[in-house]
C-alpha cells in the first residue's frame, strides 16, 4: 500500500531534550516535506528536499533541521525544543512534476512543555 | 500580498445547499492548482486537480480564472459529510504552498 508513514503520532516533550520525528515514504517519490499546523495559521512550510542531500529552507525553518540521505526518508530534528515548537506536523511526499498529487503522513501532535 | 489566500469562513450552511470557495494566488507563473479536504486535524487528502480553465467531479466544481489569478470550489447539494476544512494549495516548483484552509459546516 502507498503510504506516508510519521511516527511518533503523539509525544510530549520537555524544553531543550532533542527529539526526531521519522518520515518514510514507500512511493519512490523525489520531493518530500515538512509543515506545522497552528490554529488560524494554516500549514507553513518547515523544510523541503527535491531529491537526495538536497535540501531547502521553507517558511519556518528556525528550530529545526532535517536532512535526506535516502530517497525514503526525511526525518525532522528538533535541537532543543522550545514550547512555540508545541504543534501539528505532517510530512508530504510527491513526484517532481508540477500536475502531482501530494501524500501525507497522519501528523505528529507535539506537545514540549 | 500572501502567495495564497483564502477565506477562513466558517461557512455555515444547511444541508442541500450551494456553496463556494475562493483562492486567490500570486504566482502568475503557476501552473497547475489542487483542492484538498483536511477532516478534524486529520492528514489533508487531495479532493480535486485543476489543469485548465476547470474540472467537475459529481457534486463539486473546481474552476480556474488565470487572468484573475484565483481558484474556486463549488460544492452542490452540502451533504453532512461534506463538513471540514477546504484547503487550496498552489505549486510553484520546489514548494506547495497551502492557502489557510475554509473551514466548512453543513447543518441539518
Amino acid at each position: 500500500e502507498a503510504q506516508v508513514t510519521q511516527n511518533p503520532r503523539y509525544l510530549i516533550t520537555v524544553t531543550g531534550k532533542k527529539l526526531t520525528v521519522t518520515c518514510s515514504q514507500n512511493m519512490n517519490h523525489e520531493y518530500m516535506s515538512w509543515y506545522r499546523q497552528d490554529p488560524g495559521l494554516g500549514l507553513r512550510q518547515i523544510y523541503y528536499s527535491m531529491n537526495v542531500e538536497v535540501t531547502d529552507k521553507g517558511d519556518v525553518p528556525e528550530g529545526y533541521k532535517v536532512s535526506r540521505k535516502e530517497k525514503r526518508n526525511f526525518p525532522l530534528i528538533l535541537e532543543s525544543p522550545s514550547p512555540n515548537q508545541t504543534s501539528l506536523y505532517f510530512c508530504a511526499s510527491r513526484y517532481r512534476g508540477m500536475n502531482t498529487e501530494a501524500f501525507f503522513g497522519q501528523g505528529t501532535r507535539l506537545t514540549v512543555v | 500580498r500572501k502567495e495564497v489566500e483564502q477565506d477562513p469562513g466558517p461557512f455555515n450552511v444547511p444541508e442541500g445547499a450551494t456553496v463556494a470557495f475562493n483562492c486567490t494566488y500570486s504566482n502568475s507563473a503557476s501552473q497547475s492548482f489542487f483542492w484538498y479536504r483536511q477532516d478534524c486535524r486529520k492528514e489533508p487528502k487531495l479532493l480535486m486537480s485543476v489543469y485548465s480553465s476547470g474540472n467537475e467531479d459529481g457534486r463539486f466544481t473546481a474552476q480556474l480564472n488565470r487572468a484573475s489569478q484565483y481558484i474556486s470550489l463549488l460544492i452542490r447539494d452540502s451533504k453532512l459529510s461534506d463538513s471540514a476544512t477546504y484547503l487550496c494549495v498552489v505549486p510553484p516548483p520546489g514548494k506547495l504552498i497551502f492557502g489557510q484552509g475554509t473551514e466548512l459546516s453543513v447543518k441539518p
